[in-house]
């Protein structure tokens, strides 16, 4: 099975900073990877799909790169609503795998 | 309106069997993807299976292989998962997802609210 490890764990922000989230396949995984955002006690919610293209309706402040092993999801400047867990998901072969999540505070 | 509505989840004890239902509506089923992912208390995601959007396709996570078995209904837009042999690990919040295209490589883009399944004694 494909491993996602993603860093940091968690990071604390201020609005209006750049942050970037990394995760790391345990193999080459081509640009098969999403970005879900989790907010506490809701369903996730697609951010990337195929490692950088933005899905409907997501700001533009979001955005997606990496291929083979290594992706990042950047945060280009933080808002008050994308303080949240976040989490990489590989689509590149079954079991698809989840990173641990990287929770987003506010600093 | 895309919808997806799971249902069917409660409290069983170990060794017992569920059946969790997602009732889908605002877009043709028949032709994505689903998933179910699940999300123990306090946990990070957890994908559990997909099924291709005729049902042919069926792919499990390690921990479920031999025990759950993700169904559809295209006529009813329903779908399922069986699951059996519940243990105590499996006590988690289920969600259903839809993928964004039929052939399941391109993200989940809808997702139901979830159903609780508590595996207890």
């Amino acid at each position: 099975d494909i491993q996602m490890t993603q860093s940091p764990s968690s990071v604390s922000a201020s609005v209006g900073d750049r942050v970037i989230i990394t995760c790391r396949a345990s193999q080459g995984i081509s640009s098969w990877l999403a970005w879900y955002q989790q907010k506490p006690g809701k369903a996730p919610k697609l951010l990337i799909y195929a490692a950088s293209n933005l899905q409907s309706g997501v700001p533009s402040r979001f955005s997606g790169s990496g291929s083979g092993t290594d992706f990042a999801l950047t945060i280009s400047s933080l808002q008050p609503e994308d303080f949240a867990t976040y989490y990489c998901q590989q689509a590149n072969s079954f079991p698809y795998t989840f990173g641990q999540g990287t929770k987003l505070e506010i600093k | 309106q895309v919808q997806l509505v799971e249902s069917g989840g409660g409290v069983v004890q170990p060794g017992r069997s569920l059946r969790l239902s997602c009732a889908v509506s605002g877009f043709t089923f028949s032709t994505y993807g689903m998933h179910w992912v699940r999300q123990a208390p306090g946990k990070g995601l957890e994908w559990v299976a997909v099924i291709s959007s005729d049902g042919s396709n069926k792919y499990y996570g390690d921990t479920v292989k031999g025990r759950f078995t993700i169904s559809r209904d295209n006529s009813k837009n329903t779908l399922y998962l069986q699951m059996n042999s519940l243990r105590a690990e499996d006590t988690a919040m289920y969600y259903c997802a839809k993928d964004r295209r039929w052939d399941v490589l391109y993200g989940m883009d809808v997702w139901g609210q979830g159903t609780t399944v508590t595996v207890s004694s």
